[in-house]
């Protein structure tokens, strides 16, 4: 156990609609990282937060976003959610930035 | 690119040793990482090297690093049917600026044969 919670664990949608993910990090970790993994892409980088502000952005679509509150724990938006979205997406944290853990993953899948 | 290219497949029997290879793409990446991934699982931080170590050993896992080549591989001895998974490779290239983001391989999928 990672120390890193995400829910919800699996995610059962339609094209067109929009989720949340959550993740919480470990206690003290201010950095959070999002990746997806896809049978196509493999595991990318989506986007990252530092205590509350945004770092870094990958390969993140523009009907996706995120935020990190001040208790630490973000949120993945998807919206408008297509067939392609289905995927594992995992967030982690960090202590320092040589360093992540990652939680268990939100399964996604668009029908 | 940030292409990290792995071979995709490695199949040994219970109580080999296992050697996974990896090559990366940034000479002046910091830190390499091996992730473990079981079926459904998230990802497992195994070890990781620093770029001015060549050798890391840590119970049954050794990992070597050959930066002139960027080659990375990872050893595991006495390989036990608990091994099998799928093992990522990753980086954290300095050339992706203030972020710490990993570029992981396309992965290997281990199987331990009993």
């Amino acid at each position: 156990d990672s120390g890193v919670t995400q829910t919800p664990k699996h995610l059962i949608t339609a094209t067109g609609q929009r989720v949340t993910l959550r993740c919480s990090p470990r206690s003290g970790d201010l950095s959070v990282y999002w990746y997806q993994q896809s049978l196509d892409q493999g595991l990318q980088f989506l986007i990252q937060y530092y205590n509350g502000e945004e770092r870094a952005k990958g390969n993140i679509l523009e009907r996706f976003s995120a935020q990190q509150f001040p208790d630490l724990h973000s949120e993945l938006n998807l919206s408008s959610l297509e067939l392609g979205d289905s995927a594992l997406y995992f967030c982690a944290s960090s202590p320092q930035d040589n360093e992540q853990f990652f939680g268990p993953g939100t399964r996604l899948t668009v029908l | 690119g940030e292409d990290v290219e792995q071979s995709l497949f490695l199949s040994v029997r219970e109580g080999d040793s296992s050697v996974i290879n990896c090559t990366y793409t940034d000479s002046s990446s910091t830190y390499l990482y091996w992730y473990k991934q079981e079926p459904g699982a998230g990802l497992q931080l195994l070890t990781y090297i620093f770029s001015n170590m060549d050798m890391k050993q840590d119970q049954r896992l050794t990992v070597l690093l050959n930066k002139k080549d960027k080659h990375l591989s990872l050893r595991i001895a006495d390989t036990q049917t608990g091994d099998s998974a799928i093992y990522f490779c990753a980086e954290i290239p300095r050339r992706g600026g203030a972020t710490n983001k990993l570029i992981f391989g396309t992965g290997t999928l281990l199987a331990v044969q009993p």
